[in-house]
């Protein structure tokens, strides 16, 4: 069974202050790892990754795979209020062949106090 | 930019009713899926759908669960006879392919009395 550990579940920081977000993983022919922004409802897609050592980058945000260790971080610099959400990990498998679902972590909830 | 939209934003039914979501996908993306996830849990996958049949499901998704794509736009998740548990947020998800990145609707809240 395709398992995603994030941690830690919750950071509380102050505006400005990095944070670095964890997520590590055990999935059946790995194929992917996603990042995901959930605010109020819906995750909002952030990066994807599928190669080790490979930095993703969109402005304060930066993610990096590690496919050695199974483990991937999110990076946020200068962080700012608007950031405050449930930053989800999840993973995509190749299991039965078809269009696998993904199979997400518990989330690390940030908060940025001002 | 394209998004996926879903309809009702909020669903409220009597134990044992039938209930339908509805999602319209992105329109060139030729995968689709539903999550749900349950206040306070993660997000689970349900089913994945492609080329107008079920491609992969989970345990989740049992018989009290169907998907159709009834025309060339909406993509819809029944849920035959509902139970108290199945109070959730039912999200809907696109891709191109099974390789992309997918993307999420705003979601649906079912609310089960």
């Amino acid at each position: 069974e395709d398992k995603v550990v994030q941690s830690p579940l919750s950071l509380v920081v102050h505006e400005g202050d990095t944070v670095t977000l964890n997520c590590s993983y055990e999935v059946t022919n790995f194929r992917s790892l996603l990042w995901y922004k959930q605010e109020k409802k819906a995750p909002t897609f952030l990066f994807m990754l599928t190669s080790s050592g490979i930095e993703k980058k969109s402005g304060r945000l930066s993610s990096i795979l590690d496919k050695k260790e199974l483990f991937s971080i999110l990076n946020i610099t200068a962080t700012q209020t608007g950031d405050s959400a449930v930053y989800l990990c999840a993973v995509l498998g190749l299991r039965g062949g078809g269009a696998d679902g993904l199979t997400f972590g518990k989330g690390t909830h940030l908060i940025i106090q001002p | 930019e394209p998004e996926v939209t879903q309809t009702p934003s909020h669903q409220v039914t009597q134990m044992g009713q039938e209930v339908i979501l509805r999602c319209v996908p992105i329109s060139n993306h030729l995968y689709f899926y539903w999550y749900r996830q349950i206040l306070g849990q993660k997000v689970e996958f349900l089913v994945s759908f492609y080329n107008n049949e079920i491609s992969e499901k989970s345990e989740i998704f049992d018989d009290q669960f169907s998907v159709e794509r009834p025309d060339g736009s909406n993509f819809t998740l029944k849920i035959r006879s509902t139970k108290l548990e199945d109070s959730a947020m039912y999200f809907c998800a696109s891709s191109h392919s099974s390789y992309n990145e997918q993307f999420f609707g705003p979601g649906t809240r079912l609310t089960v009395l």
